[in-house]
């Protein structure tokens, strides 16, 4: 089992430009979260997915932020335009039915920096 | 609302060192409890969980304990190592609805040889 992977693993972009953060979670997980680590404000939850439909939304920053889950196997998070406050490491984390946080596997995140 | 409030960190220990990573918790109903350990440039892993008052759970070394009278779940560990050296996070699940996990801000532990 290759685990959750992200990619990319580090993403350097310029103010206004589209960013497109990827995920594959573990087979057989059904649902799939999206959150952001920073210094300031920790480990934020930003949307959580259960069988590909979007649940939980409220911690999605602002309308520049939209995530998307088309299939069992692959999910995104796009921000468009990025600004330099969005810089973070960006985490997705995947659970088996049944199991929420006791089943969570994190990937290695994406480490995003807007200049 | 829920919250997890951890130590301020870092600390520094020196090998073989006991450790103590406080954790207290604020939460309706009967939450589950859990440690995640962040090792530099990875994801968070489970290291141990508890689900229920007076539950202790354990691995690698490290153990923690349900404590619903102080809402405490507190990281211990009695001799720690340089391969130890990591970013610890304190978290809490719902009991109901989809199990919303929230975490601590995290405490970072430094071992020195």
């Amino acid at each position: 089992d290759a685990g959750v992977i992200q990619s990319p693993r580090h993403e350097v972009t310029e103010m206004g430009q589209e960013v497109t953060l990827r995920c594959k979670p573990i087979s057989g997980h059904n649902s799939l979260f999206w959150y952001r680590q920073t210094m300031m404000r920790g480990l934020e939850l930003l949307i959580y997915f259960n069988n590909n439909v979007p649940i939980d939304d409220s911690g999605m920053p602002e309308d520049r932020f939209s995530a998307k889950m088309p299939n069992a196997s692959f999910s995104t998070l796009k921000i468009q335009p990025s600004e330099p406050r969005d810089s973070a490491v960006y985490f997705c984390a995947s659970s088996p039915p049944g199991q929420g946080a006791r089943g969570y596997t994190f990937g290695s995140g994406t480490r995003l920096t807007v200049v | 609302g829920n919250s997890v409030t951890q130590m301020e960190g870092p600390v520094t220990l020196s090998e073989e060192a006991f450790l103590t990573i406080n954790c207290t918790y604020t939460a309706t109903g009967y939450p589950s409890l859990f440690w995640y350990v962040q090792y530099p440039g990875e994801g968070l892993q489970l290291l141990l969980k508890a689900t229920k008052a007076d539950d202790k759970g354990s691995n690698k070394g490290f153990e923690a304990t349900y404590r619903k009278e102080t809402t405490s779940f507190h990281l211990e560990k009695g001799s720690v190592q340089v391969s130890d050296s990591a970013v610890y996070f304190c978290a809490l699940s719902d009991s109901g609805g989809y199990q919303k996990v929230t975490f601590g801000t995290g405490t970072k532990l430094q071992v020195i040889p």
